[in-house]
């Protein structure tokens, strides 16, 4: 119940496309759901995150969609560039922690 | 820069000892939580500590433990090592006691000979 599933594990996209990572999780309890961006040797870092009153959020050229009743969000990434090639984490939280999705590893090719 | 500095960045060691790995949180944040990321079980939450007090507990092993001290900083305890305790461990912080966003560290790559 309290896991959160992710995918795809991987995911490979040209340059200018849109990449689509999806996660679903179980507990109702969950309140907060951010996505964070990890490059290899750094600490994860907070890109979005949407709480489940809100069906979706955009900055620049990420969007979280939120499904609640599907109990499914995705990270919508539009003109994908090289830069953006990194590993994504979903993560759900109630009461502070964060459980987090498997990861899905992007390459965005030039 | 997070403002979430971790030390040391690198640790190797052997089998059977102990460790300590430190986190200063960003300024202001008054909540620490641990995170131990490794290939096959992922980023998983270890332990969370508010104002000095312990506030939640994870998927934290007894051989592990952790303090916050007065000034805020934390420290994770590691003893008793084992080989699959190799992973990253990374710590972030947040303002409130159930406050996102959470904000990480760039994390201290424990090595187990």
């Amino acid at each position: 119940q309290q896991q959160v599933k992710q995918s795809p594990q991987s995911l490979i996209v040209q340059k200018g496309g849109i990449s689509i990572i999806n996660c679903a999780y179980e507990n109702t309890a969950f309140d907060y759901f951010p996505w964070y961006q990890q490059f290899p040797g750094k600490g994860p870092a907070l890109l979005i995150a949407i709480r489940p009153d809100v069906s979706e959020k955009k900055e620049g050229r990420f969007t979280i969609s939120f499904n609640k009743s599907a109990k499914q969000f995705s990270l919508h990434i539009m003109d994908s560039q090289p830069g953006d090639s990194a590993t994504y984490f979903c993560a759900a939280s109630s009461a502070g922690k964060l459980i987090f999705g498997q990861g899905t590893t992007l390459q965005v090719k030039p | 820069d997070s403002g979430v500095t971790q030390t040391p960045k690198h640790l190797i060691t052997a089998t059977g000892q102990r460790v300590t790995l430190r986190c200063s949180p960003r300024s202001g944040d008054l909540s620490v939580y641990w995170y131990q990321q490794s290939l096959d079980q992922g980023l998983q939450f270890l332990i969370q500590y508010y104002n000095g007090e312990e506030r939640a507990k994870g998927n934290i092993l007894e051989r592990f433990s952790a303090q916050q001290f007065p000034d805020l900083h934390s420290e994770l305890n590691l003893s008793s090592l084992e080989l699959g305790d190799s992973a990253l461990y990374f710590c972030a912080s947040s303002v409130e006691l159930d406050g996102q966003p959470q904000h990480f560290g760039d994390g201290t790559r424990l090595s187990i000979l």
